[in-house]
């Protein structure tokens, strides 16, 4: 069965960087890419950007062009979200989900947690 | 603010049905057919519920049905159930610099 298992909780400083994991098993990983969504504190749900699992293809949101990174390493199945320069509006639980516009499998979540 | 935009709650009662909308521009839900809504229960995973406007995923009961009408598109839940309770988000493409938007959520209550 379809999996995405993601990296634990983090708590992390303004102005440091977090980069969390989404291991995929039960589907060819190549054959899909995986898109990343953040939902802060009583706010809703938030796209942030997309890659190919095929050829490393991006495409982000607008508004965090310049501070994320997504990659994936096709040796494990796994896609990584990196998130640079944080502030407490960064605070939010992060999911990685199969596919762009079509989210047919989430993982669990990571709560991420930007406090001085 | 977000993009799409939806209610802010719906509810109704055991075995009755409802809708939610969801309202965009010509940039997106007018242009595409490429809308989602998904389900989420707080504390888990959100669940897709229907794609390309008015496709259900296997496993996802056909109470569940999708719509579009020129910017607006719809979500009708029939024969309302307890579990139906949660929070419900449309997706589109669009058009602009940010690809994928959300709506901003509804909260769906079953009285």
């Amino acid at each position: 069965q379809v999996q995405l298992v993601q990296s634990g909780t983090e708590v992390k400083k303004p102005g440091a960087s977090v980069k969390v994991s989404c291991k995929a098993s039960g589907y060819t990983f190549t054959g899909y890419g995986v898109s990343w969504v953040r939902q802060a504190p009583g706010q809703g749900l938030e796209w942030m950007g997309w890659t190919n699992a095929h050829n490393d293809e991006t495409n982000f949101a607008q508004n965090l062009q310049g501070r994320v990174t997504l990659t994936t390493d096709t040796s494990t199945s796994t896609a990584y979200m990196e998130l640079r320069s944080l502030t407490s509006d960064d605070t939010a639980i992060y999911y990685c989900a199969r596919g762009f516009g079509k989210l047919d499998y989430w993982g669990q979540g990571t709560l991420i947690t930007v406090s001085s | 603010q977000s993009a799409l935009t939806q209610p802010a709650s719906v509810s109704g009662s055991p075995g009755q049905s409802i809708t939610i909308s969801c309202t965009g521009t010509r940039s997106d839900v007018g242009d595409y057919n490429y809308v989602s809504w998904y389900q989420h229960h707080p504390g888990k995973a959100p669940k897709l519920m229907i794609y390309e406007v008015t496709n259900r995923p296997s496993g996802v009961p056909d109470r569940f049905s999708g719509s579009k009408s020129g910017n607006t598109a719809s979500l009708t839940i029939s024969g309302l159930q307890a579990e139906d309770e949660a929070d419900y988000y449309c997706s589109s493409y669009t058009s602009s610099a940010t690809y994928v938007v959300f709506g901003g959520g509804t909260k769906l209550t079953v009285l």
